[in-house]
């Protein structure tokens, strides 16, 4: 059973152009969550989703940044007109549940954006 | 609001020694969730321990342990027998059992094991 994958592994873009970063929660998960780590600081909740539905994005920038998780595919999390300040790790973790007890969730190697 | 404390940003130990790190949390929830994860260099999060706030006894998962102590809602990691391969930022991280289920991070503590 492959665990989360992301991709791509390293992303540069230049200010002012687009990022999307990919995300393939494991076999049976249905549930998303992004996480942003600045460089020296601890990851911070972006947003959570369910297929095809964002169900909690309390921690995404109001402007520029925008997830998904369509029926068929990845979860996508995109940043438009990038600015340097995006320049961090992006985890992307996964979870076979949302409700209930313990919900561990998988995480994926990350995603580094370096913003030019 | 949920919040996760970690007061020591670096710490040493000398190979084959145990060492605790820190973390304290505060959450107005009786159901919640504790985790400790490490970061190595490479840049994953590796899953070490869980805890529960309804577990009566310590979690422990090989040479990692967890000293659940909830009046003082601290959730303290132990490494027993350190290894040059613990080098790595640890991250203490708590969810509730309700909501969205999200992680609440602490800032991390690197720790360095010496020869």
């Amino acid at each position: 059973n492959a665990g989360v994958m992301q991709n791509p592994r390293h992303l540069v873009r230049r200010r002012g152009q687009e990022a999307r970063l990919r995300c393939s929660p494991m076999k049976g998960h249905s549930h998303v969550y992004w996480y942003r780590q600045l460089p020296e600081e601890g990851l911070k909740f972006m947003v959570y989703l369910q297929k095809e539905n964002i169900i909690d994005e309390s921690g995404m920038p109001k402007e520029r940044f925008s997830a998904e998780f369509p029926k068929e595919g990845p979860s996508i999390l995109r940043i438009q007109q990038v600015v340097r300040g995006d320049s961090a790790a992006y985890f992307c973790a996964s979870s076979p549940k949302g409700t209930g007890q313990v919900n561990e969730q998988f995480f994926g190697p990350g995603t580094r954006l370096t913003v030019l | 609001a949920q919040k996760i404390t970690q007061t020591q940003p670096g710490m040493f130990v000398q190979e084959k020694e145990a060492v605790t790190l820190d973390c304290t949390y505060d959450t107005s929830d009786q159901s919640y969730g504790l985790f400790w994860y490490k970061q190595p260099s490479s840049g994953e999060m590796i899953f070490l321990i869980y805890q529960g706030s309804y577990d009566e006894q310590n979690a422990t998962e090989g040479r990692y342990s967890l000293n659940f102590q909830k009046a003082r809602k601290s959730a303290n990691l132990v490494i027993s027998a350190s290894q040059l391969g613990d080098s790595a930022m640890y991250f203490c991280a708590m969810t509730l059992t309700s909501g969205t289920y999200k992680y609440i991070f602490g800032t991390g503590t690197r720790l360095k094991v010496l020869a």
